[in-house]
């Protein structure tokens, strides 16, 4: 399996802009989380899906940010307008069933996003 | 919600000598607790967890415990070499249906040769 895959990699885009970063989870992978990497704040995760319905986007910080899973095997997050302050890695990762019954969550390699 | 506090922040030890890292949760309920490593650069992996069930479970070189009362757990690395320095997150996940994971902040280990 290819594991978790994310595009792009790296995004530099201008303060304004809208941004879309895509996952393919693992192939039979239930769960769906999308989480953000900062310094300041560490690993949070921002929204998490189950069979494709958005369970928990407690996380997600406002308006400007959106995700989607109209699949299986794709999901999207979405920043619209995006801000200086959204810098930062975000992982998509992906799990058989849920974490808290114990297997594994799958990282995908990440989203580094700068905004300028 | 579940809140998890993770020292030290940096851990900078010889070849050879043991790491430990600690974690405190505030939900009794927690349930299960992983711990991942994220070397620069690269995804976090997940390196051994433990279910609330048990107290101590070991990987060669590496071991983690549990102590449900006082809400603590702890991540054991022995012999250390210079391929273990990576960045190390402990996580818990309340029991009741959630699947959030909630990650401490990191332990940025070095060991020097």
């Amino acid at each position: 399996d290819a594991g978790v895959i994310q595009s792009p990699r790296h995004e530099v885009t201008e303060m304004g802009q809208e941004v879309t970063l895509r996952c393919k989870p693992i192939s039979g992978h239930d769960y769906l989380f999308w989480y953000r990497q900062t310094m300041m704040r560490g690993l949070e995760l921002l929204i998490y899906f189950n069979n494709n319905v958005p369970i928990d986007d407690s996380g997600m910080p406002e308006d400007r940010f959106s995700a989607k899973m109209p699949n299986a095997s794709f999901s999207t997050l979405k920043i619209q307008p995006s801000e200086p302050r959204d810098s930062a890695v975000y992982f998509c990762a992906s799990s058989s069933t849920g974490g808290g019954s114990g297997n594994t969550i799958y990282f995908g390699e990440g989203s580094w996003l700068t905004v300028v | 919600g579940e809140n998890v506090e993770q020292h030290p922040s940096t851990l900078s030890v010889q070849e050879g000598d043991s790491a430990v890292i600690k974690c405190t949760y505030s939900d009794s309920a927690s349930n299960y607790f992983p711990w991942y490593k994220q070397e620069l650069g690269k995804r976090p992996q997940l390196i051994i967890d433990i279910r609330s069930n048990v107290g101590e479970k070991k990987d060669q070189r590496i071991a983690v415990t549990l102590n449900k009362t006082a809400k603590h757990f702890s991540l054991h690395i022995t012999e250390t070499q210079p391929e273990d320095s990576a960045v190390y997150f402990c996580a818990a996940i309340p029991q009741g249906g959630s699947e959030k994971l909630v990650f401490g902040k990191g332990t940025k280990l070095t060991v020097n040769p």
